[in-house]
């Protein structure tokens, strides 16, 4: 069965420092895997996602994961925080299986910015 | 925006009661997803459904159901609701039901159970 970890349910980084929250995954066959963020009292949003091809996956607001299948981690980073990216972020991990595409989610990681 | 609707926003209701959640996928979405998101148990995928099909299931517990309409609408329903059933429950759609395919989260319902 597939799963992910997060490490650290909290991170704390000052402005302008650089982000980084852990994701590792465990998965059978090769996964397909997902970055959400969630911003307070809101659904949650991509904002990225490996499948095939390139291993650094570039997405929306200046993140960028890559795709480490050695150390199975797909870690999300961004060179300069921002206030407005203090939100939860969610990796999550898809089985490649046709009638399997359901995400399963790792814990979160509440990132707060310091200013 | 990410064009999912969700209602009610809020729930608030009675262990032993019965209550109905209800998602508007995108415009031109197929399929739907609940999730459960609650303290205890993290983020959870439910049930999926696809073009009015039943396609994936998840940690959906047997007092729970779900159904989409002709017009891809969908229903979530939660019956003999205990106290542990408080969470916030999302709908997200996408166009197709392939695993690559990106979910939209529509802003969830928050449900109560006193």
């Amino acid at each position: 069965a597939q799963s992910v970890t997060q490490l650290g349910s909290h991170v704390s980084v000052s402005e302008g420092a650089l982000v980084l929250l852990r994701c590792n995954y465990s998965s059978s066959v090769p996964p397909y895997l997902f970055w959400y963020v969630q911003y307070p009292n809101q659904g949650l949003q991509l904002l990225l996602k490996y499948t095939t091809g390139a291993t650094l996956v570039k997405g929306i607001n200046g993140f960028e994961a890559e795709f480490k299948k050695s150390e199975t981690s797909f870690h999300l980073t961004k060179p300069s925080a921002h206030m407005s990216d203090a939100a939860e972020y969610f990796c999550a991990v898809s089985d490649i299986f046709f009638g399997n595409e359901k995400l399963t989610f790792g814990t979160g990681t509440r990132l707060t910015i310091i200013p | 925006d990410s064009g999912v609707t969700q209602t009610p926003k809020h729930l608030i209701t009675a262990t032993g009661q019965r209550v109905t959640l209800r998602c508007s996928p995108r415009s031109g979405d197929l399929s739907v997803y609940w999730y459960q998101q609650s303290l205890d148990q993290g983020l959870q995928f439910l049930i999926q459904y696809y073009n009015g099909e039943e396609r994936a299931k998840g940690n959906i517990l047997e007092r729970f159901s779900a159904q989409q309409f002709p017009d891809l609408h969908s229903e979530l329903n939660l019956s003999s609701l205990e106290l542990g059933d408080s969470a916030l429950y999302f709908c997200a759609s996408s166009d197709q039901t392939g695993v690559t395919d990106t979910q939209y989260f529509g802003p969830g319902t928050r449900l109560t159970v006193l």
